[in-house]
């Protein structure tokens, strides 16, 4: 079935730097990508997608870029700030129509 | 406009209990989803709707029963409750695939 790998499982950075999480997914029918963040205690919300048919997409200081040939996505965000501190999920459809998601990455910016 | 709603918010149950996760939506979305979320597990899928009428297992779904009980309503059932049920449930709804999925607040289940 499908299934989707994130790393790191944490990110510790210093306010201004920049944060990279990548992921990889196994169904190549896949040709959706989202990316939640999850503030503690709170529900998953969409920050950015991107689709099959494009190779980077940028909103203000987060970009995501796909590699469909390699089966990776990745999430930069530039200028970190205290409030990006979060967990970030990347995932990835399903050819049976179900949503699939990395295991996450806690990311910690530092002042 | 509420989004996806889910009852209750808390709860506790005792080994072997019974209980219904509801989950509500109010944007018109053909497909729903139950999530687990579990420390450094992400979040996995326990079932879903993607449409009406039907459901699917997901990845891990020993334990739980669902209902698509109209184009609304999706509930999730444990028939009798072990401490490995022990999670933060979420429910989760999308106007179809490859689409943005909206969550519910979560649902914060002990077992004891």
């Amino acid at each position: 079935g499908e299934n989707v790998e994130q790393h790191p499982s944490t990110l510790s950075v210093q306010e201004g730097d920049s944060a990279v999480i990548k992921c990889t997914y196994s169904d190549s029918a896949s040709n959706y990508f989202p990316w939640y963040k999850q503030e503690l205690g709170k529900r998953p919300q969409l920050i950015i997608d991107i689709r099959s048919n494009v190779g980077e997409k940028k909103d203000q200081r987060i970009a995501v870029t796909l590699n469909k040939t390699a089966k990776h996505f990745s999430l930069h965000i530039t200028e970190t700030q205290p409030e990006d501190s979060a967990v970030y999920f990347c995932a990835a459809w399903g050819s049976q129509g179900n949503l699939i998601f990395g295991k996450g990455t806690k990311l910690s910016v530092k002042p | 406009n509420a989004g996806v709603t889910q009852t209750p918010k808390f709860q506790v149950l005792k080994t072997g209990q019974s209980m219904t996760l509801q989950c509500a939506q109010d944007m018109n979305h053909n497909s729903m989803y139950w999530y687990r979320q579990d420390p450094g597990m992400g979040l996995r899928l326990i079932y879903y709707s993607a449409s009406e009428g039907t459901t699917d297992k997901g990845e891990v779904p020993n334990g739980y029963n669902v209902s698509r009980l109209n184009k609304r309503e999706f509930s999730l059932r444990l028939e009798s409750a072990a401490p490995s049920q022990t999670s933060v449930y979420f429910c989760a709804s999308s106007e179809g695939t490859h689409i943005e999925a909206f969550f519910g607040q979560g649902t914060r289940l002990t077992v004891v």
